[in-house]
């Protein structure tokens, strides 16, 4: 099983600040990576595939970059409605075994 | 717009059985491969289950092969999982989630499943 750890848990950021999530694979996923924000109550959104590729509607202020084993999503200014909880998830494996990391969360300071 | 909405999770005794369904909307159902992931309480996300387009291939995850069965009604654009042998390990929100080439892009509200006695 690939394990995916994300860092930091929990990131406190002020709004308008820039916030940088880590996510590491176990062994590489090539770019078949996807990020992922959850806020209460809700279901998971599509941020990100392709590790760079921004879902539909996405706002340009979220970006992704990596390939292989070392991730990074970037939100560029903190907006009131990004804090939440944030998880990516592998998809490089077949048959189909794809794991999420534990997520970070962001929190306002 | 794509709508997925989850229905049939509620409480149920450790050893007991639930069948849960996805009703689809606003995409061609029968043309993408859909999934189950769930999500204990206050945790993480696990994927539990694929189906593709056809019903002709099936996975899961470890921890629910041999107790849950995923299947499909197209004509119903309809998605569910069966699940027998509920351990409370098994207590999680279950979201259907449609599939785009490997990508999860969709998910439903989620519907909770608690196994208690």
């Amino acid at each position: 099983e690939i394990v995916m750890t994300q860092s930091p848990a929990t990131l406190s950021v002020s709004p308008g600040e820039r916030a940088t999530l880590s996510c590491r694979a176990s062994q590489s996923v090539s770019s078949n990576l996807a990020w992922y924000q959850q806020k209460p109550g809700q279901a998971p959104r599509l941020l990100i595939y392709g590790a760079s590729t921004r879902a539909t509607g996405i706002p340009a202020r979220f970006s992704g970059s990596g390939s292989g084993t070392e991730f990074t999503l970037t939100i560029s200014s903190l907006q009131s409605e990004d804090f939440a909880v944030y998880y990516c998830q592998q998809y490089n494996n077949w048959p189909p075994a794809w794991t999420f990391g534990q997520g970070t969360k962001v929190e306002i300071k | 717009e794509v709508q997925l909405v989850e229905s049939g999770g509620g409480l149920v005794q450790p050893g007991g059985s639930l069948r849960l369904s996805c009703a689809a909307s606003g995409f061609t159902f029968s043309s993408y491969s859909m999934n189950w992931v769930r999500q204990a309480p206050g945790k993480g996300l696990e994927w539990v289950s694929y189906i593709s387009s056809s019903s002709s291939t099936i996975y899961y995850a470890d921890s629910v092969k041999g107790r849950f069965t995923i299947s499909r009604d197209n004509a119903k654009n309809s998605l569910y999982l069966q699940m027998n042998s509920l351990r409370d390990e098994d207590t999680a929100v279950y979201y259907c989630a449609r599939d785009d080439r490997t990508v999860i892009d969709y998910w439903g509200q989620g519907t909770l499943v608690t196994v208690s006695s």
